[in-house]
Protein backbone atom coordinates (compact mmCIF):
# COMPACT_ATOMS: atom_id res chain seq x y z
CA UNK A 1 0.00 0.00 0.00
CA UNK A 2 1.60 3.31 -0.64
CA UNK A 3 2.48 5.69 1.58
CA UNK A 4 1.03 9.33 2.22
CA UNK A 5 3.28 11.42 -0.82
CA UNK A 6 3.66 15.63 -0.13
CA UNK A 7 4.39 17.34 -3.14
CA UNK A 8 6.76 19.24 -3.72
CA UNK A 9 9.40 18.08 -1.60
CA UNK A 10 11.64 21.19 -1.23
CA UNK A 11 10.59 24.44 -2.22
CA UNK A 12 12.05 28.14 -2.12
CA UNK A 13 9.39 31.53 -2.06
CA UNK A 14 10.28 35.15 -1.24
CA UNK A 15 8.57 37.20 0.96
CA UNK A 16 5.77 38.10 0.54
CA UNK A 17 4.58 35.09 -1.98
CA UNK A 18 1.71 32.64 -1.79
CA UNK A 19 2.37 29.08 -1.48
CA UNK A 20 0.42 25.42 -2.28
CA UNK A 21 1.20 22.10 -1.18
CA UNK A 22 -0.10 19.00 -1.65
CA UNK A 23 -0.72 15.75 0.17
CA UNK A 24 -2.21 12.43 -1.06
CA UNK A 25 -3.72 10.23 1.76
CA UNK A 26 -2.97 6.94 1.98
CA UNK A 27 -5.85 5.29 -0.09
CA UNK A 28 -8.91 4.96 2.27
CA UNK A 29 -7.90 7.41 4.69
CA UNK A 30 -10.66 10.09 5.05
CA UNK A 31 -8.47 12.13 7.54
CA UNK A 32 -5.85 14.72 5.91
CA UNK A 33 -3.60 16.73 9.47
CA UNK A 34 -1.31 19.35 8.54
CA UNK A 35 1.67 20.09 10.94
CA UNK A 36 4.05 22.90 10.54
CA UNK A 37 7.84 21.43 12.20
CA UNK A 38 10.44 24.42 13.35
CA UNK A 39 13.91 23.68 15.07
CA UNK A 40 12.06 27.02 17.70
CA UNK A 41 8.07 25.85 18.03
CA UNK A 42 8.96 22.06 17.21
CA UNK A 43 5.96 20.04 15.32
CA UNK A 44 2.98 21.92 15.75
CA UNK A 45 -0.83 21.10 14.39
CA UNK A 46 -2.09 23.18 11.81
CA UNK A 47 -5.62 21.96 11.00
CA UNK A 48 -7.36 18.58 9.94
CA UNK A 49 -10.19 17.93 7.42
CA UNK A 50 -12.25 15.08 7.10
CA UNK A 51 -14.62 14.67 4.65
CA UNK A 52 -13.79 17.66 2.69
CA UNK A 53 -14.79 19.77 5.97
CA UNK A 54 -12.26 21.23 8.40
CA UNK A 55 -12.80 19.68 11.59
CA UNK A 56 -10.10 21.44 13.84
CA UNK A 57 -7.69 24.45 13.40
CA UNK A 58 -4.41 25.48 15.57
CA UNK A 59 -3.42 28.60 16.55
CA UNK A 60 -2.06 29.59 13.28
CA UNK A 61 -3.00 32.90 11.56
CA UNK A 62 -5.75 33.49 8.67
CA UNK A 63 -2.59 33.34 6.37
CA UNK A 64 -2.78 29.01 6.58
CA UNK A 65 -5.28 27.64 4.80
CA UNK A 66 -6.33 24.45 3.78
CA UNK A 67 -9.04 22.60 1.81
CA UNK A 68 -9.82 18.65 1.14
CA UNK A 69 -11.53 17.27 -2.27
CA UNK A 70 -13.49 14.40 -2.89
CA UNK A 71 -11.11 11.87 -2.83
CA UNK A 72 -9.35 13.07 0.21
CA UNK A 73 -6.34 14.40 -1.23
CA UNK A 74 -5.41 17.68 0.45
CA UNK A 75 -4.18 21.26 0.03
CA UNK A 76 -2.74 23.87 2.47
CA UNK A 77 -2.07 27.20 1.28
CA UNK A 78 0.27 30.15 2.57
CA UNK A 79 -0.29 33.20 1.18
CA UNK A 80 1.64 36.73 1.89
CA UNK A 81 4.63 34.32 3.10
CA UNK A 82 7.02 35.89 6.25
CA UNK A 83 10.33 34.45 6.41
CA UNK A 84 9.22 32.76 10.23
CA UNK A 85 7.39 30.96 7.69
CA UNK A 86 10.53 28.61 6.87
CA UNK A 87 9.76 25.47 7.55
CA UNK A 88 8.88 21.57 7.16
CA UNK A 89 5.49 21.24 6.10
CA UNK A 90 4.05 17.90 7.57
CA UNK A 91 1.00 15.70 6.37
CA UNK A 92 -0.73 13.04 7.91
CA UNK A 93 -3.89 11.08 7.22
CA UNK A 94 -5.58 8.49 9.30
CA UNK A 95 -8.59 5.81 8.99
CA UNK A 96 -9.21 5.40 12.60
CA UNK A 97 -8.68 7.52 16.01
CA UNK A 98 -5.73 5.37 16.78
CA UNK A 99 -2.99 5.72 14.16
CA UNK A 100 -1.54 9.05 11.93
CA UNK A 101 0.68 8.37 9.22
CA UNK A 102 3.20 10.96 8.27
CA UNK A 103 4.25 12.03 4.99
CA UNK A 104 8.12 12.76 4.20
CA UNK A 105 7.12 16.39 4.34
CA UNK A 106 7.77 19.23 2.48
CA UNK A 107 10.62 21.87 3.32
CA UNK A 108 9.77 25.09 2.60
CA UNK A 109 12.14 27.76 2.56
CA UNK A 110 11.18 31.40 2.60
CA UNK A 111 14.01 34.22 1.59
CA UNK B 1 -4.05 17.80 26.18
CA UNK B 2 -2.65 16.56 29.31
CA UNK B 3 0.70 17.14 29.58
CA UNK B 4 4.09 14.76 29.35
CA UNK B 5 7.52 14.62 30.49
CA UNK B 6 10.65 13.18 29.02
CA UNK B 7 14.24 13.67 29.22
CA UNK B 8 15.51 15.70 26.26
CA UNK B 9 18.28 12.73 25.09
CA UNK B 10 19.35 9.72 25.84
CA UNK B 11 22.65 7.41 24.77
CA UNK B 12 22.48 3.86 24.47
CA UNK B 13 24.76 1.02 22.86
CA UNK B 14 23.89 -1.18 19.88
CA UNK B 15 22.03 -4.41 20.55
CA UNK B 16 21.50 -3.51 24.21
CA UNK B 17 18.00 -2.91 25.17
CA UNK B 18 16.30 0.82 25.65
CA UNK B 19 14.25 2.08 28.10
CA UNK B 20 12.66 5.45 26.87
CA UNK B 21 10.63 7.30 30.32
CA UNK B 22 7.56 9.42 29.96
CA UNK B 23 5.86 10.74 32.92
CA UNK B 24 1.94 12.19 32.12
CA UNK B 25 0.80 12.65 36.11
CA UNK B 26 -2.36 14.41 34.87
CA UNK B 27 -3.57 11.71 31.89
CA UNK B 28 -7.67 11.30 32.63
CA UNK B 29 -9.27 8.04 32.40
CA UNK B 30 -9.47 8.43 28.44
CA UNK B 31 -5.93 9.50 27.29
CA UNK B 32 -4.53 6.58 25.21
CA UNK B 33 -0.67 6.51 25.63
CA UNK B 34 0.95 7.18 21.95
CA UNK B 35 4.80 6.85 20.63
CA UNK B 36 5.93 8.01 17.64
CA UNK B 37 9.50 8.43 16.46
CA UNK B 38 11.18 11.24 13.71
CA UNK B 39 13.60 9.69 12.19
CA UNK B 40 16.78 12.39 10.68
CA UNK B 41 15.08 14.23 7.78
CA UNK B 42 11.66 11.94 7.74
CA UNK B 43 7.98 12.66 8.87
CA UNK B 44 7.20 10.92 11.94
CA UNK B 45 6.30 6.88 12.24
CA UNK B 46 3.66 5.64 14.59
CA UNK B 47 5.27 3.42 17.60
CA UNK B 48 2.85 2.25 19.23
CA UNK B 49 -0.09 2.76 21.93
CA UNK B 50 -1.82 1.50 25.16
CA UNK B 51 -4.56 2.33 27.70
CA UNK B 52 -4.08 0.40 30.65
CA UNK B 53 -2.14 -2.95 30.17
CA UNK B 54 1.38 -3.25 28.28
CA UNK B 55 1.84 -3.49 24.73
CA UNK B 56 3.64 -5.62 22.33
CA UNK B 57 4.22 -5.46 18.72
CA UNK B 58 7.38 -5.86 16.29
CA UNK B 59 8.80 -2.51 16.74
CA UNK B 60 8.74 -2.20 20.56
CA UNK B 61 7.13 -2.69 23.89
CA UNK B 62 4.97 -0.38 25.89
CA UNK B 63 4.87 -0.93 29.65
CA UNK B 64 2.36 1.05 31.85
CA UNK B 65 2.38 2.05 35.88
CA UNK B 66 -0.16 0.74 37.75
CA UNK B 67 -1.62 3.94 38.12
CA UNK B 68 -0.93 5.77 34.27
CA UNK B 69 1.19 7.96 35.68
CA UNK B 70 3.99 6.96 33.92
CA UNK B 71 5.10 4.97 31.23
CA UNK B 72 8.25 3.22 29.62
CA UNK B 73 8.86 2.46 25.53
CA UNK B 74 10.94 -0.08 25.76
CA UNK B 75 13.09 -1.34 22.42
CA UNK B 76 14.50 -4.72 23.14
CA UNK B 77 17.48 -4.23 20.83
CA UNK B 78 18.84 -0.77 19.73
CA UNK B 79 19.88 -1.02 16.55
CA UNK B 80 21.76 2.28 14.30
CA UNK B 81 18.50 2.83 12.83
CA UNK B 82 16.57 3.05 16.08
CA UNK B 83 18.42 6.84 16.42
CA UNK B 84 15.45 8.95 16.20
CA UNK B 85 13.34 11.51 18.60
CA UNK B 86 10.92 9.43 20.63
CA UNK B 87 7.67 11.23 21.17
CA UNK B 88 4.95 10.10 24.06
CA UNK B 89 1.69 11.49 23.80
CA UNK B 90 -1.45 11.29 25.27
CA UNK B 91 -4.65 11.24 23.08
CA UNK B 92 -8.67 10.83 23.89
CA UNK B 93 -10.00 7.88 21.41
CA UNK B 94 -13.80 8.52 20.76
CA UNK B 95 -15.35 8.14 17.26
CA UNK B 96 -15.75 11.81 15.13
CA UNK B 97 -13.07 13.51 17.83
CA UNK B 98 -10.46 15.80 16.19
CA UNK B 99 -6.95 13.69 15.36
CA UNK B 100 -4.90 16.14 15.86
CA UNK B 101 -1.25 14.61 17.87
CA UNK B 102 -0.03 17.54 20.87
CA UNK B 103 3.54 16.61 20.42
CA UNK B 104 6.55 17.78 23.00
CA UNK B 105 10.08 17.92 22.56
CA UNK B 106 10.86 14.29 23.27
CA UNK B 107 13.63 12.33 23.86
CA UNK B 108 16.65 12.15 21.15
CA UNK B 109 17.64 8.84 21.26
CA UNK B 110 22.12 8.05 20.06
CA UNK B 111 22.76 4.70 19.22
CA UNK B 112 26.29 3.65 19.69
CA UNK B 113 28.06 1.33 17.49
Amino acid sequence: KAGVTQTPRYLIKTRGQQVTLSCSPISGHRSVSWYQQTPGQGLQFLFEYFSETQRNKGNFPGRFSGRQFSNSRSEMNVSTLELGDSALYLCASSRTEETQYFGPGTRLLVL
Amino acid sequence: DAKTTQPNSMESNEEEPVHLPCNHSTISGTDYIHWYRQLPSQGPEYVIHGLTSNVNNRMASLAIAEDRKSSTLILHRATLRDAAVYYCILRAHSPGSARQLTFGSGTQLTVLP
